[in-house]
């Protein structure tokens, strides 16, 4: 199977609820992403947690990172219908830059 | 102003015909990267550039060239075109020198359909 593994595979929920989307992946990795893919579009970057990083925040934005479990999640609180697109967990692993993407969550925000 | 740019935004083609899509980044990146996106969303890296030189290159069969003139351009050339290259392709770039790691920025992608 893929290194970073997402569920759930859709996600949807109203407009102010919390939505959370969770990746595994295999190997030690030196930090982990999530970026944002609006349909028809590039991917954006959201967030970035190192290795060494158990929690991030930004904005409306929570990411965890357990290493022991090599899993992480993805918090969005309080979302909105602009929230609507696919989410994707990547993780960069060894001496170079390359990254590996998740099978990707489709959350539909309703408003 | 576009940071990651991509030429064309769709690309029809007949099977076995050659095709390139370019690839422009203004932000001063030194790496850059080629992605594929099948029809599922999954997303692979095919290529990496470092500097203009190849650092990255993933099981891709040989009909895909990569072409670094310079930093700031990677351009992907593919030859004899099959109806499994259908697909969006997607550049990005990142500042990866001197062992920073980082976000990778995307370009709008280039959606090639293969007939």
């Amino acid at each position: 199977s893929q290194q970073g593994e997402e569920d759930p595979q859709a996600l949807s929920i109203q407009e102010g609820e919390n939505a959370t989307m969770n990746c595994s992946y295999k190997t030690s990795i030196n930090n982990l992403q999530w970026y944002r893919q609006n349909s028809g579009r590039g991917l954006v970057h959201l967030i970035l947690i190192r290795s060494n990083e158990r929690e991030k925040h930004s904005g409306r934005l929570r990411v965890t990172l357990d290493t022991s479990k090599k899993s992480s999640s993805l918090l969005i609180t309080a979302s909105r219908a602009a929230d609507t697109a696919s989410y994707f967990c990547a993780t960069e692993e060894g001496s170079g830059s390359r990254l590996t993407f998740g099978e990707g969550t489709q959350l539909t925000v309703n408003p | 102003d576009t940071a990651v740019s991509q030429t064309p935004k769709y690309l029809v083609t007949q099977m076995g015909n050659d095709k390139s899509i370019k690839c422009e980044q203004n932000l001063g990146h030194d790496t850059m990267y080629w992605y594929k996106q099948d029809s599922k969303k999954f997303l692979k890296i095919m290529f990496s550039y470092n500097n203009k030189e190849l650092i990255i290159n993933e099981t891709v069969p040989n009909r895909f060239s990569p072409k670094s003139p310079d930093k700031a351009h990677l351009n992907l050339h593919i030859n004899s075109l099959e109806l499994g290259d259908s697909a969006v392709y997607f550049c990005a770039s990142s500042q990866a020198a001197s062992g920073r790691r980082g976000e990778q920025f995307f370009g709008p992608g280039t959606r090639l359909t293969v007939l």
